[in-house]
């Protein structure tokens, strides 16, 4: 079946630009959640959606960064004012519920010129 | 908030070696650690994980252990191939609604044949 599906899988963009990421996870998957994948580092967690809950933004590295998740599908990350520093592989994942396996998509890569 | 360490960052290996990745986490009231191999190019995929409620668990060449009184975990892959090249990371959570998985920085191995 269809697995989670990431767009653009590349973006370039001048810096100062927003930005929209998109990410369709597997259907009937009630958590999401965004991770940044910087060159050499790990994945960092930055925001999750589970059903209906308000969602855990802890992550979130500056008020430049949001998200939101329609209709308990689709979700965008959208990047504000972008500086060079938010280049990197954004990362979406999708679960049928707590505790079970992330299924991630491919990624999109962000470079900020 | 839960912090993993994970080490070594990379590890060459001989095909037919073992491999060992460890893992330590901070919050103790973590109890789902899983982990995921992530190839070049794609998101990361579980590859085997683990609850609190048992000590280790065994899938092929593949098995993790876990020591809750230290708080730390390892994968151990036997037999390695070229095919087993890739990032491994590890990642803990505490499985419930609400919770987001924390990840590790990643462990990337090489397999020369």
């Amino acid at each position: 079946g269809a697995g989670v599906s990431q767009s653009p899988s590349n973006k370039v963009t001048e810096k100062g630009k927003d930005v929209e990421l998109r990410c369709d996870p597997i259907s009937g998957h009630t958590a999401l959640y965004w991770y940044r994948q910087s060159l050499g580092q790990g994945l960092e967690f930055l925001i999750y959606f589970q059903g209906n809950s308000a969602p855990d933004k802890s992550g979130l590295p500056s008020d430049r960064f949001s998200a939101e998740r329609t209709g308990g599908s689709v979700s965008t990350l959208t990047i504000q004012r972008t500086q060079q520093e938010d280049s990197a592989v954004y990362l979406c994942a999708s679960s049928s519920r707590q505790g079970s396996p992330l299924h991630f998509g491919n990624g999109t890569r962000l470079t900020v010129t | 908030g839960e912090n993993v360490e994970q080490h070594p960052s990379t590890l060459s290996v001989q095909e037919g070696d073992s491999a060992v990745i460890k893992c330590t986490y901070s919050d103790s009231a973590s109890n789902y650690f899983p982990w995921y191999k992530q190839e070049l190019g794609k998101g990361p995929q579980l590859i085997i994980d683990i609850r609190s409620n048992v000590g280790e668990k065994k899938d092929q060449r593949i098995a993790v252990t876990l020591n809750k009184t230290a708080k730390h975990f390892s994968l151990h892959i036997t037999e390695t191939q070229p095919e087993d090249s890739a990032v491994y990371f590890c990642a803990a959570s505490i499985d419930q609604a609400g919770t987001a998985l924390i990840f590790g920085k990643g462990t990337t191995l090489s397999v020369s044949s």
